[in-house]
């Protein structure tokens, strides 16, 4: 089955606790990308990666870092995370044109 | 640089009745243009897509979105609502003909239906 998928599906954390989100990829996308959501503001892009080896910003990259060894995975670090990371992420994959698949979302507290 | 504005975060309709969800975009470059939906404590499906073939676009579970250039619009729209369309409804627009794979999102229309 096609699919993206991401782990944790929810985590609590405290303020200052490096945590890594894992999202991989089984339809050998090029095209993958994070986004966090946040009521009101819909979904605003973290980071996205072309191919591996290559990644750029989106629109709110501050406080997250992101790396592309292999296709499949692509893995959102928070090297400090704080209260106002708090949020719902999603990872997404696609060919290009062909709309996006997401994963089921992570839910993230930080307390 | 694209936008998507959706007209009103909240629309409630009675069952059975029409859907439309208003969705009006800008872009540089002749656009892709998708909905999706998210239900409750989902991620997002893709719902339809217009990749400039034919301007009226069918999707899944009955729903279809009209492109309208002079308008600069893509309102999804269902003949008839059922109580499980309830979600919320992403607009997005992507300028793939300038070589981006990027999406734009609107900020969502939660959708009610009332019995």
């Amino acid at each position: 089955e096609a699919q993206v998928t991401q782990n944790p599906r929810y985590l609590i954390t405290v303020t200052g606790k490096k945590l890594t989100v894992t999202c991989s990829q089984n339809m050998n996308h090029e095209y993958m990308s994070w986004y966090r959501q946040d009521p009101g503001l819909g979904l605003r892009q973290i980071y996205y990666s072309m191919n591996v080896e290559v990644t750029d910003k989106g629109d709110v990259p501050e406080g997250y870092k992101v790396s592309r060894k292999e296709k499949r995975n692509f893995p959102l670090i928070l090297e400090s995370p704080s209260p106002n990371q708090t949020s719902l992420y999603f990872c997404a994959s696609s060919l290009r044109g062909v709309g996006q698949f997401f994963g089921p979302g992570t839910r993230l507290t930080v307390l | 640089a694209q936008s998507v504005t959706q007209l009103g975060s909240h629309v409630s309709v009675s069952e059975g009745a029409l859907v439309l969800l208003r969705c009006n975009y800008s872009s540089s470059v002749p656009p892709y243009l998708f909905w999706y939906v998210q239900y409750p404590n989902q991620g997002l499906q893709l719902l339809l897509k217009y990749t400039s073939a034919a301007t009226l676009v069918k999707g899944i579970n009955g729903f279809e979105a009209e492109f309208k250039k002079s308008e600069t619009s893509f309102h999804l729209t269902k003949p008839s609502a059922h109580m499980s369309d309830a979600a919320e409804y992403f607009c997005a627009v992507s300028d793939v003909g300038a070589g981006s794979y990027q999406l734009t999102f609107g900020k969502g229309t939660k959708l009610s239906v009332i019995p």
